[in-house]
């Protein structure tokens, strides 16, 4: 059974660079059939999606966070990476990895799996 | 894309049915059959319902169904019971993802 498990610091420096990963469990985080992404939520409020890597290795992004968003994986260690830069108090909430699958859809929102979510709260 | 609309709100007694709305436009909802559903209970994880507006994941009742008509996706929860409670966000893709602002269903 795959799962997916968020890790970084918890609080993070206004202009800094957030870097959180993602360890997938149970599944390779390299299988053609799958892809992985990105979504935060801050307290109280709705999801927002942040982007995703394609088996291949791509990446799309939110265009609203691109500028500062970079998501990779790291296959030797079956994880997957954000890094989020120059970071204000607006980018503290819970970030969620999850599994895209693409086996079951073509589309690219069939979140089938989600880690439990770690907080991050930007301040001084 | 901009946020899908949902009602802020919803609810309903044990046993009925009730129908949470997602409208999105006719370049995103309305162009192209890629709409999922999320139940999230507070501190939890969201939870995939739906996808492909009408498919259920393995494991996901029945009494949770997804349509479409034009620019408008629904999640029908028939049959509500009090686990139902839980806020509810829909999702659409069409070259991007882009969630709704989600709805708070309460079970009376």
């Amino acid at each position: 059974q795959v799962q997916l498990q968020e890790s970084g610091p918890g609080l993070v420096k206004p202009s800094q660079t957030l870097s959180l990963t993602c360890t997938v469990s149970g599944g390779s985080i390299s299988s053609g059939l799958y892809y992985w992404s990105w979504i935060r939520q801050p307290a109280g409020k709705g999801l927002e999606w942040i982007g995703l890597i394609y088996s291949s290795g791509s990446t799309k992004y939110n265009p609203s966070l691109k500028s500062r968003v970079t998501i990779s994986v790291d296959t030797s260690k079956n994880q997957l990476s954000l890094k989020l830069s120059s970071v204000t108090a607006a980018d503290t909430a819970v970030y969620y990895c999850a599994r895209v699958n693409t086996y079951e859809s073509s589309g690219e929102n069939a979140f089938d799996i989600w880690g439990q979510g770690t907080m991050v709260t930007v301040s001084s | 894309q901009s946020a899908l609309t949902q009602p802020r709100s919803v609810s309903g007694s044990p046993g009925q049915s009730v129908t949470i709305s997602c409208t999105g436009t006719s370049s995103d909802v309305g162009d192209y059959d890629y709409v999922s559903w999320f139940q999230q209970h507070p501190g939890k994880a969201p939870k995939l319902m739906i996808y492909d507006v009408t498919k259920r994941p393995s494991g996901v009742p029945d009494r949770f169904s997804g349509s479409k008509s034009g620019n408008t996706a629904s999640l029908t929860i028939s049959g509500l019971q009090a686990e139902d409670e839980a806020d509810y966000y829909c999702c659409s893709y069409a070259g991007s993802v882009v969630f709704g602002g989600g709805t708070k269903l309460t079970v009376l």
